[in-house]
């Protein structure tokens, strides 16, 4: 089974700098998906970026993006120039590229890690 | 997002009585799952349905149920609700399996 790790339960940056979140994730697959997904205080969870394992290539969403490690397994997310509404919890997921058996779509989730933007 | 109504958005209920949460999607999507949140886990998948009248259980499957009988409206049901089920709970639906998930804004159940 796939497990997803976020080891900071809190991080903190101040207002135009940036951060950077941790994820490592343990799978035997080659095919996979990862995702960050953001959950502001209104509890909506918003998809953030998303890297397929094929591409090599590092996923960028305007101020998001991530470093993607395929042999380290691990995913983090950088926020540059962070702003004030980037304050939430953020959480990374793991999905299977396997479209057969019963792995459907459905989403390994970390733990989650809580960003406090200051002023 | 995508049109996805859950219902209720907040519930309280003792231990031992049913509860039904309601998903309820306008775009069509063929994909639906139950996730539950809780802190120090993220969320986990609890059921889902690869269409009418399929469904197939998650990670933390143990006393839940679900329904499917419409393409719109995925039920979760607690038959005897327990205090280990005070939680938030999610749904979110999926057009196709490469398609991302859309999630609802969340139903957060107590269970005293």
């Amino acid at each position: 089974a796939q497990t997803v790790t976020q080891s900071q339960p809190e991080m903190s940056v101040q207002e135009a700098e940036t951060v950077t979140l941790s994820c490592t994730y343990d799978t035997s697959e080659s095919d996979y998906y990862l995702f960050w997904y953001k959950q502001p205080p209104s509890r909506q969870m918003i998809l953030v970026i998303r890297q397929e394992a094929y591409k090599q290539q590092n996923a960028t969403e305007n101020r998001f993006s991530v470093n993607f490690q395929k042999a380290a397994k691990s995913f983090s997310l950088k926020i540059s120039d962070s702003q004030l509404g980037d304050a939430a919890m953020y959480f990374c997921a793991y999905r299977s590229g396997n479209a057969g058996g019963t792995s459907y779509g459905k989403l390994t989730f970390g733990q989650g890690t809580i960003l406090t933007v200051h002023p | 997002d995508a049109g996805i109504t859950q219902s209720p958005r907040h519930k309280v209920t003792e231990t031992g009585t049913p509860v039904t949460l309601r998903c309820h999607q306008t775009e069509n999507h063929r994909y639906m799952y139950w996730y539950r949140q809780d802190p120090g886990h993220g969320l986990r998948l609890i059921h889902y349905s690869y269409g009418v009248k399929d469904t197939d259980k998650g990670e933390v499957s143990d006393g839940y149920s679900v329904s499917r009988s419409k393409t719109e409206d995925f039920l979760l049901t607690l038959e005897s609700a327990t205090s280990s089920q005070t939680s938030v709970y999610f749904c979110a639906t999926q057009e196709g399996y490469n398609s991302p998930l859309h999630f609802g804004n969340g139903t957060r159940l107590t269970v005293t």
